[in-house]
């Protein structure tokens, strides 16, 4: 089945402790994005790729780093610099029509982070 | 004042009945209109998205664009309870931007026995 996975489901942080979310897809996308949703306030693009070994910073990149070595795998690293951690994460893919536009985004089914 | 705004809700409906969501958005510049579905603790599906301006109707969805207004739609007919989840509109430039969407809040909806 083609889709997009997300790994650990809950993950949980100590304090001053860097955690890598996982985000896999087999849909032949190229592109992929990292958004963090937290109650309230809709969700927030973090760091976005179009294509392998290039990523471009969203609205809320501080604390957060990403890398795109495999079309495939978009991974999601919560640094000890993001003091708010404390959200549900999730990864999104997309391709690029005939005509150049991006598709519309497809989502994977989220990663719950909690602080300890 | 947020790009895109969306009453969060919650709204709460009887079975069967004729639901409206709705944005309403400041930048002219959005041109590609979505809605997802989210369910508790899952990852938002998408429904529906569309272009243009005008509707767009599938099975029981039908999603409205009025670019004049700013203002879109989302009507489900006959609802169920299985409808009950956060509706989330998003929307985006058509080209360039890097495929950013700005999404509405969520509106929480409830359907009822």
């Amino acid at each position: 089945d083609g889709g997009i996975t997300q790994s650990p489901k809950y993950l949980f942080r100590k304090e001053g402790q860097n955690v890598t979310l996982s985000c896999e897809q087999n849909l032949n996308h190229d592109a992929m994005y990292w958004y963090r949703q937290d109650p309230g306030q809709g969700l927030r693009l973090i760091y976005y790729s179009q294509i392998v070994n290039d990523f471009q910073k969203g609205d809320i990149a501080e604390g957060y780093s990403v890398s795109r070595e495999k079309k495939e795998s978009f991974p999601l690293t919560v640094t000890s610099a993001q003091k708010n951690p404390t959200a549900f994460y999730l990864c999104a893919s997309s391709t690029r029509t005939s005509g150049g536009y991006q598709e519309t985004q497809y989502f994977g089914p989220g990663t719950r982070l909690l602080v300890l | 004042q947020k790009e895109v705004e969306q009453d969060p809700g919650p709204l709460s409906v009887p079975e069967g009945a004729i639901v409206s969501l709705n944005c309403t958005y400041s930048n002219s510049a959005f041109q590609y209109f979505m809605w997802y579905r989210q369910y508790s603790r899952k990852g938002p599906e998408l429904l529906m998205y569309t272009y243009s301006s005008g509707n767009k109707e599938d099975g029981r969805f039908t999603a409205q664009v009025d670019k004049s207004s700013k203002y879109i739609s989302l009507f489900i007919r006959d609802s169920q309870p299985s409808d009950s989840a956060t509706y989330l509109c998003a929307m985006r430039i058509l080209t360039g931007g890097g495929n950013k969407l700005t999404f509405g809040t969520g509106t929480q909806l409830k359907v009822e026995l």
